[in-house]
């Protein structure tokens, strides 16, 4: 099982521009979850997912979007990139208890 | 709003020593996770608990409910222990996690 994982693994963006992240995990888990990750702060989260068709925003989810269309893949879109989306991005997936994360996406918005 | 609150935030140990990293929260949770950050940024979950004490080699978990607090501790440290913990807590059905903001732990040869 490769678990869970993301592309790409850096980005450097311009301002107002947008991208989306990647993320897959092959574990048939249902949740899914968005974090951001910025330094010296805990992770937030930003979406998450119970399920195929079903998400909801967390903690930080302004400017950014999601959707489930699969119950193994939960893109992160960024539609307008500002300097504040400059972060670390993990995706995390769960049978629901135990987190499994991805090797995260540093994003650089310049 | 509940809060989860780690100390120390840094720690610097001798290979051996044996460690100590607390984490409190402010309201009720339905589990409590101990997690590690790798330094090239990886995080992987250590421990999930309710109640109780969980082992898994050198380290151990534990959680007390009614002080809202849970303790880490890691026996006969190496250097390979040096990342960052995190503790996190989860409030509701979703699993959805309140993180604080990590401990970073550096274990000298």
């Amino acid at each position: 099982n490769a678990g869970v994982t993301q592309t790409p693994k850096f980005r450097i963006l311009k301002i107002g521009q947008s991208m989306t992240l990647q993320c897959t995990q092959d574990m048939n888990h249902n949740y899914m979850y968005w974090y951001r990750q910025d330094p010296g702060m805990g992770l937030k989260l930003i979406y998450y997912s119970v399920g195929a068709g079903i998400t909801d925003k967390g903690e930080v989810p302004n400017g950014y979007n999601v959707s489930r269309s699969t119950t193994e893949d939960f893109p992160l879109r960024l539609e307008l990139a500002a300097p504040s989306q400059t972060s670390v991005y993990f995706c995390a997936s769960s049978p629901l208890g135990t987190q499994y994360f991805g090797p995260g996406t540093r994003l650089t918005v310049l | 709003k509940n809060e989860v609150e780690q100390s120390p935030q840094n720690l610097t140990a001798q290979e051996g020593e044996f460690i100590t990293i607390n984490c409190s929260y402010s309201v009720g949770i339905s589990a409590l996770h101990w997690l590690q950050q790798h330094p090239g940024g990886g995080i992987v979950s250590l421990f999930m608990l309710s109640s109780g004490k969980k082992k898994h080699g050198r380290l151990i978990a534990t959680i007390n409910i009614q002080e809202k607090h849970s303790s880490l501790h890691i026996t006969a440290s190496h250097p390979r222990d040096s990342a960052v913990y995190i503790c996190a807590v989860s409030l509701g059905s979703q699993g959805n996690l309140i993180f604080g903001k990590g401990t970073k732990l550096s274990v000298k040869p």
